[in-house]
């Protein structure tokens, strides 16, 4: 299938202090890429969807001033978690799709676990 | 109603079983359906997709979708206690380019 790469897989930072999360799709041109959180023991949650060169639509209940997201080429977009707080630690993890005429699938990232101390 | 429907688990089967895991969807419209695997503590990974309905095999699983009834399912063969997972069935609607996760199975293969 196809690769998508995050990075960096872990990362724990103080609280107030901004991390930046990558996700590149590197073997096809992601035209969209989502972005989830998931707690402990529980489902994914959409947070946002965006598509190369436009803003991000975010789901409701997502701050959007919070959590920056940049889809600047086919294959790289970012998150931004700024001025993180304890309870931004969570599992986040990139999605990204392509081909959607035919339904070609979505791929995830390896995921980046954030911890606010 | 939930758009895309999975029971939570967990569901066991003991090893060598036949693990049958399936999923509901509301969006009539939705045109392809992929279920992904998740180990504890991973991201997911996709290991089916169909767009058609009827059968399609891959090894030791097998994707069935029914449109009409709005229904797709995921059976495991010969289940190994490696296959112990939450199964996430996905469904996307090229229309809306989204696609909707269930909130996924939790399967249990005894050893």
């Amino acid at each position: 299938g196809a690769v998508v790469s995050q990075h960096p897989s872990r990362v724990i930072c103080k609280s107030g202090t901004s991390v930046k999360i990558e996700c590149r799709s590197l073997d096809f041109q992601a035209t969209t890429m989502f972005w989830y959180r998931q707690f402990p023991k529980k489902s994914l949650m959409l947070m946002a969807t965006s598509n190369e060169g436009s803003k991000a639509t975010y789901e409701q209940g997502v701050e959007k001033d919070k959590f920056l997201i940049n889809h600047a080429s086919l294959t790289l977009s970012t998150l931004t978690v700024t001025s993180a707080h304890p309870e931004d630690s969570s599992f986040y993890i990139c999605c990204a799709s392509a081909n959607l005429g035919t339904g070609g699938g979505a791929f995830f990232g390896q995921g980046t676990r954030l911890t606010v101390v | 109603q939930k758009e895309v429907e999975q029971n939570s688990g967990p569901l066991s089967v003991p090893e060598g079983a036949i693990a049958s895991l399936n999923c509901t969807y509301s969006d009539r419209g939705s045109q392809s359906f992929f279920w992904y695997r998740q180990y504890s503590g991973k991201s997911p990974e996709l290991i089916m997709f169909i767009y058609s309905n009827g059968d399609k095999e891959d090894g030791r699983f097998t994707a069935q979708l029914n449109k009409a009834s709005q229904y797709v399912s995921l059976l495991i063969r010969d289940s190994q206690p490696s296959d112990s997972a939450t199964y996430l069935c996905a469904v996307n609607n090229t229309g809306t380019y989204k696609y909707i996760f269930g909130t996924g199975t939790r399967l249990k293969v005894l050893a």
